[in-house]
């Protein structure tokens, strides 16, 4: 069973640039997650889909993020315009069963830069 | 104070020998524990998951849950430079909620 495939791995950008990562979940996941991972500390759910719905985006910063799930599978997270601090690896993660927080599976993430 | 507090070390030593991970949290209606083993530059992917107090035992792997203190543990015997990560621990309310609260990792390492 092929993981979740996260892309680009890596990006440097600069400030007031814009940036976009692209997440494929795991075939057959209806929950996809996008979390942000700040060095030294554990991540934090941004946003949350089931199929192509928003069931939770509380923590995102909507007025520079945003996100969508065009179909229910692949997901696309975008930034603009990014500030220094959020320099930080981004994580997808899906779910099968879309509630359990013991069953999410995590992308290799895409470390941002922003300089 | 953080919801959740995990000393971020790093903490190296020697093949073979018992590693001892811990975290203290302050939400008192956290149910699900869960620690994720987190590779350089990878995602996490998660260990073992307890519900409750108690502990649960897989292969070189226990996990430990003291609600009363708020306290959590991982503890990894005989370990192997293969266990040289970032280790971190998350915990939920419920088992069908997907907000989990991290803690900010520990990384070890194991030399051989």
């Amino acid at each position: 069973e092929a993981g979740v495939a996260q892309s680009p791995r890596y990006k440097i950008i600069e400030k007031r640039q814009s940036v976009a990562f692209w997440c494929n979940p795991i075939s057959g996941h209806a929950t996809l997650y996008w979390y942000q991972q700040i060095l030294g500390q554990g991540p934090k759910l941004l946003i949350q889909f089931q199929n192509n719905g928003v069931v939770d985006d509380s923590q995102l910063p909507k007025d520079r993020f945003s996100a969508e799930r065009l179909k229910g599978v692949d997901s696309t997270l975008k930034i603009q315009p990014a500030k220094l601090e959020d320099s930080a690896v981004y994580l997808c993660a899906s779910s099968l069963y879309g509630t359990s927080g013991t069953e999410q599976y995590f992308g290799p993430g895409t470390r941002l830069t922003v300089t | 104070q953080k919801e959740v507090e995990q000393d971020p070390g790093p903490l190296s030593v020697p093949e073979g020998a018992i590693v001892s991970l811990n975290c203290t949290y302050s939400n008192s209606a956290f149910q699900y524990f869960m620690w994720y083993r987190q590779y350089s530059r990878k995602g996490p992917e998660l260990l073992m998951y307890t519900y409750s107090s108690g502990n649960k035992e897989d292969g070189r792997f226990t996990a430990q849950v003291d609600k009363s203190s708020k306290y959590i543990s991982l503890f990894i015997r005989d370990s192997q430079p293969s266990d040289s990560a970032t280790y971190l621990c998350a915990m939920s309310l419920r088992s069908n909620d997907y907000k989990l609260s991290f803690g900010a990792g520990t990384t070890v390492t194991v030399r051989a």
